[in-house]
């Protein structure tokens, strides 16, 4: 069972800065939280990750509140490229392993 | 990030026919290699845990005898989807990681393999 819950689509327009909220309310003390990214017959692409406050990079900003049981995606100003599924992962502690179980993603599509 | 290739990128079988689908992590030594199954329009489903030198470890519902996994180094891991049938047509693909997730390493994954079962 996937541990993150996502909206299943958002529609943005171009040059529009988008939020995509994951909640995960079971995240472990261990776990990480990790975005990617999916085009169409593509393998995921890692976007951004983060434990706790604020993480930024060139592509996206996270955002996690202290309790961990939420994260935001924030892409600045999106463009047409842009328009593809993103997923909200929680690294996922388990016997004789671990592993990262994937929800259903959030397909975004950025209109011109 | 780290490069990791899949071949083939497609591939087209009869049913009743094995195929083989290979994984490499062309940048480092990839202890972990894991192997998902996506049909179109649904999220990426894990189908195993590849582990370099020992068995996998499948998902419950992922037949063993039928996705054979094989991690024979620590820079390649193969499926091979025994006797396909079409209802196995699908997307799969790999990713490889250094370490364990909660040391906040990303999984790096393939390019992905479509697989067409006649």
């Amino acid at each position: 069972l996937a541990k993150t819950t996502q909206p299943i689509s958002m529609d943005s327009y171009e040059g529009q800065e988008v939020n995509i909220t994951c909640s995960h309310n079971n995240i472990a003390t261990n776990d990480y939280i990790t975005w990617y990214q999916q085009f169409p017959s593509q393998g995921p692409r890692f976007i951004i990750q983060g434990y706790k406050t604020k993480v930024t990079n060139e592509v996206a900003s996270l955002f996690i509140p202290a309790d961990r049981k939420s994260s935001t995606l924030s892409l600045p100003r999106v463009s047409l490229s842009d328009t593809a599924v993103y997923y909200c992962l929680v690294g996922d502690l388990n016997t004789g392993g671990f592993k990262t179980i994937f929800g259903a993603g959030t397909r975004l599509f950025v209109k011109a | 990030g780290a490069v990791v290739s899949q071949h083939p990128s497609r591939v087209i079988c009869k049913s009743g026919t094995s195929v083989k689908i290979e994984c490499r992590s062309l940048d480092f030594q990839a202890t972990t290699m894991f192997w998902y199954r996506q049909f179109p329009k649904k999220s990426l489903m894990l189908m195993a845990t590849s582990n370099e030198g020992s068995k996998a470890t499948y998902e419950q519902g992922v037949e063993k005898d039928k996705f054979l996994i094989n991690h024979a180094s620590l820079t390649l891991s193969t499926l091979t989807v025994t006797s396909a049938h079409p209802e196995d047509s699908s997307f799969y693909i790999c990713s490889v990681t250094r370490g364990l997730i909660v040391q906040g390493n990303e999984q790096f994954f393939g390019p992905g393999t479509r697989l067409t079962v006649l």
